[in-house]
């Protein structure tokens, strides 16, 4: 799978958009950009993943470069609760009952929302 | 979304103990499950696969006959920390595939379980 690059940290106002960047230069063309995040001393929570075309769901928006090098999760409107690590991670699909289905994690950005 | 629970959410050992932590899957069958470790301020690090009536696949460093996996069924897993010692003190997270995640390729995360030996 693909490696990716993320910023270490990220401050944000409480209120205002978070753009968290995230570089997949080495990306396939049959592999998925995914994004999760997690918040202090709980396990990863699924945000949002997309192969080529943007895409938006009720916690956030993907927007992915043309030649998918690289994303960008926006959370529009940041609160003290999206305060977390976010990990963008890019892999192929997962099949039904295949045994590669697991996430590998790099460090991720925390991203600290401050009122 | 699709929910996995684990339990323990903390437990407090003495060296020398075993331990067993429980990952559930709530409201769909898990045919794959995965089970980290996170150290503190670093990030998960995959520890071994279990596929439900096979035996679990190690990953590189992790011993086998320390951490014990078992998944017996489509909705659990158990994990058990054989002869803990301090330097297992650690945030044991668990992760379940099945069915919706075909479709979507997400992974389904439990709450985590907090592991400190005395």
């Amino acid at each position: 799978d693909a490696k990716t690059t993320q910023p270490p940290s990220m401050d944000c106002a409480e209120g205002r958009a978070a753009n968290l960047p995230c570089n997949h230069s080495t990306i396939s063309g049959n592999e998925y950009v995914y994004w999760y995040r997690q918040i202090h001393s709980q396990g990863p929570q699924y945000i949002i993943h997309g192969l080529k075309n943007n895409e938006t769901n009720e916690m956030a928006s993907l927007i992915i470069t043309e030649d998918r090098k690289s994303s960008t999760l926006i959370l529009p409107h940041a609160t003290l609760r999206d305060t977390a690590v976010y990990y963008c991670i890019v892999r192929r699909r997962l099949h039904y009952g295949g045994s590669q289905g697991n996430l590998i994690f790099g460090k991720g950005t925390k991203l600290s929302v401050k009122p | 979304g699709a929910v996995v629970s684990q339990h323990p959410s903390w437990v407090i050992c003495k060296s020398g103990t075993s331990v067993k932590i429980e990952c559930r899957s709530l409201d769909f069958q898990a045919t794959t499950m995965f089970w980290y470790r996170q150290f503190p301020k670093q990030s998960l690090m995959l520890m071994a696969t279990s596929n439900e009536g096979s035996k679990a696949t190690y990953e590189q460093g992790v011993e086998k006959d320390k951490f014990l996996i078992n998944h017996a069924s489509l909705t659990l897993s158990t994990l058990t920390v054989t002869s803990a010692h301090p330097e297992d003190s650690s945030f044991y997270i668990c992760s379940a595939a099945g069915r919706l995640a075909a479709n979507t390729g997400e992974l389904f995360f439990g709450e985590g379980s907090r592991l400190t030996v005395l």
